[in-house]
């Protein structure tokens, strides 16, 4: 059975600071995996996808790596900004066919 | 940009009522779930469709959940009686083609349930 894991579950850093949020599975089996933003009492909304052939994925200030044979991905966040502050979820999907997550690491970005 | 439509987005109800929740995923998008989050967890599948199929349901509490697609387009979610331990966020998401193996996943605004 996939499990994922999210450290550290919170996070609180100076505005400006770069960071990384880790995501670890246990199988690595996977067909892809996928970062995901969750503003509170909101859905979530996907930040970026990285395919089982890819290394990494990048879109403006995010980049998402994945190491597939150590159970990884880190997602890095360059120049944080206090509207980066949210709850990131990491989700991987293997022979199921069904994504599984993470249970979050809590941003709080200081003004 | 095409959005994944879920309503109602709150909703309150005693305990033993029956409650319902509808979706409608991006236009064109076969692939339809429907996860349920407890607060400060990850999203858990309760229910997979493919078009109007039902392709992995082993979470849902078939007791009292229930859940259609009937056209292969949108979808209700109902629980009968709800139960306090049902309250949660209900959310839905939409993959395109066969959301198979690399499909990525776009999800509603999701809606919150309190059973009192």
């Amino acid at each position: 059975k996939q499990e994922v894991t999210q450290i550290p579950a919170a996070l609180s850093v100076p505005e400006g600071e770069n960071l990384v949020l880790n995501c670890s599975f246990t199988d690595s089996a996977i067909y892809n995996l996928q970062w995901f933003r969750q503003d509170p009492g909101k859905g979530l909304t996907s930040l970026l996808l990285i395919q089982s052939s890819q290394r990494e994925q990048t879109s403006g200030r995010l980049n998402a790596s994945l190491d597939k044979s150590s159970g990884r991905s880190t997602l890095y966040i360059a120049a944080s900004q206090p509207g980066d502050s949210a709850t990131y979820l990491c989700a991987v999907k293997g022979g199921s066919e069904k994504l599984v997550f993470g249970k979050g690491t809590k941003l709080t970005v200081n003004p | 940009e095409a959005e994944v439509a879920q309503s109602p987005r709150y909703k309150i109800t005693e305990k033993s009522q029956a409650v319902a929740f509808w979706c409608d995923p991006i236009s064109g998008h076969a692939t339809l779930y429907w996860y349920r989050q407890i607060l400060g967890q990850g999203p858990e599948l309760l229910v997979q469709f493919q078009d109007e199929s039902v392709v992995d349901d082993s979470q849902l509490p078939k007791d009292r959940f229930s859940a259609e697609r009937l056209k292969g387009v949108d979808s209700t979610l109902k629980i009968q009686p709800a139960e306090l331990g049902d309250s949660a966020m209900y959310l839905c998401a939409s993959s395109p083609g066969t959301g198979g193996r690399t499909g990525e996943l776009f999800f509603g605004e999701g809606s919150r349930l309190t059973v009192l």
